[in-house]
């Protein structure tokens, strides 16, 4: 079992706002990086620090947190956001290892 | 621009070993730790291992540490993960991938965050473990 917990499915209407959560006591000390995979692909890195978008990322991902609670929200989803969605941070419980979330599958209605 | 490149992926047979490689391009290999992460059929990632800069920091996940060991030599760009012991339960798409550390003060909660992510991911190498 992951140390940072996901909801394993959820859905989006075309053009809507989703918010997919990513809980762990790691997050009171580390804030969440979040990665979207698709298919047959390797994670591409979507947020990191407090709410930082690499390059290249739209402008309709955001991050945001509170507490042990970290939040992914895509604002205006797009039949392109269909894919895996996973939270990470390190470990902090005396330790420096990496923890995954579980993953969300996103579907785009 | 930024390329990792893993290599060795391959079918072998449980209690059999494997080395994978992972070759950088397009940044400065020795400033950064590297991470090895993998994904088992329609299963999520699982990160497996972490080597400092410098190869003097190493951790390992605790369902492969004491068979796995990572690696890396500076002068040749390369990364590797040296597997023994091999179970059926290894069988995933093996990454690698360039880590980013760092902290951040939020004024507004007055508390120092950090954070971490691996930025740069090669495209995996598979490896198949049965009899």
């Amino acid at each position: 079992s992951s140390e940072l917990a996901q909801d394993p499915t959820m859905s989006v209407a075309l053009g809507q706002t989703v918010r997919i959560t990513c809980q762990g006591d790691s997050l009171r000390t580390y804030s969440a990086t979040w990665y979207q995979q698709k298919p047959g692909q390797a994670p591409v890195l979507i947020i990191y620090g407090k709410d930082h978008r690499p390059s290249g990322i739209p402008a309709r991902f955001s991050g945001s947190s509170s507490g042990t609670t970290a939040s992914l929200t895509i604002t205006g989803a797009q039949a392109e956001d269909e894919g895996d969605y996973y939270c990470t941070s390190r470990d902090t419980r005396g330790n420096l290892r990496v923890v995954f979330g579980g993953g969300t599958k996103l579907t785009v209605l | 621009q930024v390329q990792l490149v893993e290599s060795g992926g391959d079918l072998v047979k449980p209690g059999g070993s494997l080395r994978l490689s992972c070759a950088a391009s397009g940044f400065a290999f020795s400033d950064y730790s590297m991470s090895w992460v993998r994904q088992a059929p329609g299963k999520g990632l699982e990160w497996i291992s972490y080597i400092s800069n410098g190869g003097y920091t190493i951790y390992y996940a605790d369902s492969v540490k004491g068979r796995f060991t990572i690696s890396r030599d500076n002068a040749k760009n390369s990364l590797f993960l040296q597997m023994n012991s091999l179970r059926v339960e290894d069988t995933a798409v093996y990454y690698c991938a360039r880590d980013i550390d760092g902290q951040y003060y939020d004024s507004g909660l007055y508390q120092v965050f950090y954070y971490y992510y691996m930025d740069a991911w090669g495209k995996g190498t598979t490896v198949t473990v049965s009899s």
